[in-house]
């Protein structure tokens, strides 16, 4: 069974853009979830995604969103990046709804450096 | 914050020797998870456990939980230098029907050969 995939594995940009991330969970997983993983703040939770549906939301400002797929693949959008978003994205998928409950599968995370 | 806070944040052992690792979190919990990260890369998930648990065993990790000091510790024996990676510990949090895994700020274990 394939892992869960990243695209891309790494990423360069500048203030004020924008990036795109994306997630291809395990096969048959329906629960994405993205974390934030800098030095300094350590592994910080974005969102969780449950068939399409967001079910829930780390304290992170509206310029992260994230939408998922009926196939189960999750993107997550930064808007108006800012320095501080330098940092390496994980996902993470599990068979069942609730992040809390059940064990994370991870994938091997998108790291973005922004210049 | 009920992050969870490994102690200690640094241990280097030399192969064959057992590594402990603890986790100290702030208000009551579910379950508690350990996760592995080696240099860079994705979490890889190690074992759960659940509140009313107080020993686990994978393998050569044992794990256990003390919901009275609220802490966990990780212990892994006869280590390899495979082993050398950051281990987080990762408790369950749920308020007004939001819920999410809060991880600590990990424990970086090297192992000599």
């Amino acid at each position: 069974k394939a892992g869960v995939t990243q695209t891309p594995r790494y990423l360069i940009k500048t203030r004020g853009q924008q990036v795109t991330l994306s997630c291809s969970p395990i096969s048959g997983h329906r629960s994405v979830s993205w974390y934030q993983q800098t030095p300094g703040q350590g592994l910080q939770f974005l969102f969780e995604y449950f068939s399409e549906t967001q079910r829930n939301k780390g304290n992170f400002p509206g310029r992260f969103s994230g939408r998922q797929f009926s196939n189960s693949r999750s993107e997550m959008n930064v808007s108006t990046l800012e320095l501080g978003d330098s940092a390496l994205y994980l996902c993470a998928s599990s068979s069942w709804a609730g992040v809390a409950k059940n064990i994370q599968y991870f994938g091997a995370g998108t790291r973005l450096s922004v210049l | 914050s009920q992050q969870g806070e490994e102690d200690p944040q640094a241990l280097s052992i030399q192969e064959g020797e057992n590594a402990t690792m603890n986790c100290s979190y702030k208000t009551s919990i579910n379950n508690l998870q350990w996760y592995r990260q080696n240099s860079g890369r994705g979490l890889v998930h190690l074992i759960l456990i659940r509140s009313n648990e107080r020993e686990k065993h994978s393998g050569r990790l044992r794990v256990t939980l003390d919901t009275s000091k609220k802490s966990s510790s990780l212990l892994i024996t006869a280590s390899r230098a495979a082993d050398t990676a950051s281990y987080f510990c990762a408790t369950d949090w749920a308020q007004g029907g939001s819920e999410k895994l809060v991880f600590g700020k990990g424990t970086k274990l090297t192992v000599n050969p």
